[in-house]
């Protein structure tokens, strides 16, 4: 069974930091690209970032560019991402997203919320 | 950074009638569109990839269509579990964007 276990989410104030964490298990993480995908309250879904199997190449939605950085673990199978100079409109649902090929389906995790606010 | 446009923002349908709903590129992204539902509280799910494909276990009164810059999801006769919301994804251009979704209510 494919799982995505998502981690890390809270308060912060507006500046600071966050590092996210998600779990994976149930298929060849070592092959897999890893996505995350926020929703702030209320409202729709926006694709953040993007990483390669092997953690060579990442890309980055504009809105965070320069803010945020994904990386991996393949020995940990999890996958990462570092939030900082956090603003209030980054208040959101974290979630971690597979596409496992073998499967032809797409899977996420339960989401972690991250809170910004003084 | 392509566009998506989804229409109507919101359906009202009678459980067992036809929804239809659009979903618009700004520019040709061929095939390479996901349709997802999604319920409150909840992650959103596959229902359709390469914009015709059914998931694994997604119900046949689901269907998917389109191409290029037109887009539609079908649901032939609605249950009550489908009232939801709908988003449509491009993944043929990084960024991959979303529409804004289409929620389908009970009339």
């Amino acid at each position: 069974e494919v799982q995505l276990v998502e981690s890390g989410g809270g308060l912060v104030q507006p500046g600071g930091s966050l590092r996210l964490s998600c779990v994976a298990s149930g298929f060849t993480f070592t092959t897999s690209w890893m996505d995350w995908v926020r929703q702030a309250p209320g409202k729709g879904l926006v694709w953040v970032s993007r990483i390669n199997s092997d953690g060579s190449s990442t890309s980055y939605a504009d809105s965070v560019k320069g803010r945020f950085t994904i990386s991996r673990d393949n020995a940990k199978s999890t996958v990462y991402l570092q939030l900082n100079n956090l603003r209030a409109e980054d208040t959101a649902v974290y979630y971690c997203r597979v596409w496992v090929a073998d499967k032809r389906d797409d899977y996420w995790g339960q989401g972690t919320l991250a809170t910004v606010s003084s | 950074e392509i566009v998506m446009t989804q229409s109507p923002a919101t359906l009202s349908v009678s459980p067992g009638e036809r929804a239809t709903l659009s979903c618009r590129a700004s520019q040709s992204i061929t095939s390479r569109l996901l349709w997802y539902q999604q319920k409150p509280g909840q992650a959103p799910r596959l229902l359709i990839y390469g914009a015709s494909t059914r998931a694994t276990g997604i119900p046949a009164r689901f269907t998917g269509s389109g191409s290029g810059t037109e887009f539609t999801l079908t649901i032939s006769s609605l249950q009550s579990e489908d009232f939801a919301v709908y988003y449509c994804l491009q993944y043929n251009n990084w960024p991959f964007t979303f529409g804004q979704g289409t929620k389908v209510e009970i009339k």
